[in-house]
């Protein structure tokens, strides 16, 4: 049961490529989320889906796109990278909402845009 | 909307000694309350929660933490902290989006 898992761990790109960073769960939950940590700022959640189908904007949303490719896998795509994209970025899970909203946390993507 | 304050950015304790970490929270309804825990270079670890009932809550790892309405907090305590207890710790809220709050980095003297 490995929990959350999340790659690439490490990922340098210059201004204007693209990537995809890749999350997976094995928990079987229905919520899946991707925030952004930029430090003194705590984590800010940039998409999320509450269930299997359904996709919705959090509070930073900008440059960013996902995927819910099922109910193990939420990919986030960076289009066009900027330097203001660097940060380190989590994907996290959860059962659903209300009582059951303990998220679980992957290890992270340390991303950096030259 | 909701939100929440640490409003201690950076705190240093002796190993041994006693740890009150703060949070408030602005919460339209009845909060779902959070801490976490995140050692360097790794992701968020749960140390406890409060959906209702008893308002003082205990964790992982020998924590606590109590829920004050009147006050809107949620303050995290340990009695005797651990070395190991080095981290940055962060409050949040929320019932289906968590809010995080900007996380107080402890430091835990020998």
């Amino acid at each position: 049961n490995a929990g959350v898992t999340q790659t690439p761990k490490f990922q340098v790109l210059k201004t204007g490529q693209s990537m995809t960073l890749q999350c997976a769960q094995d928990m079987n939950h229905n919520s899946m989320y991707w925030y952004r940590q930029d430090p003194g700022m705590g984590l800010r959640l940039i998409y999320y889906s509450a269930s299997e189908g359904t996709t919705d904007k959090g509070e930073v949303p900008n440059g960013y796109n996902v995927s819910r490719l099922n109910k193990r896998e939420f990919s986030l795509r960076l289009e066009s990278a900027a330097p203001s994209q660097t940060s380190v970025y989590f994907c996290a899970s959860s059962r659903t909402g209300g009582v059951y909203n303990e998220q679980f946390f992957g290890p992270g993507t340390r991303l950096t845009v030259l | 909307a909701q939100s929440v304050t640490q409003p201690d950015i950076h705190i240093t304790v002796s190993e041994g000694a006693s740890l009150e970490l703060r949070c408030n929270y602005s919460y339209g309804a009845t909060p779902y309350l959070f801490w976490y825990v995140q050692s360097p270079g790794q992701g968020l670890q749960l140390l406890l929660k409060y959906f209702s009932g008893d308002t003082l809550v205990q964790g992982i790892k020998g924590f606590e933490a109590e829920f004050k309405r009147s006050q809107s907090s949620f303050n995290l305590r340990k009695p005797s902290v651990h070395w190991s207890d080095a981290a940055e710790y962060f409050c949040a809220v929320g019932a289906g989006q968590l809010t995080f709050g900007s996380g107080t980095q402890l430091t835990v003297l020998p």
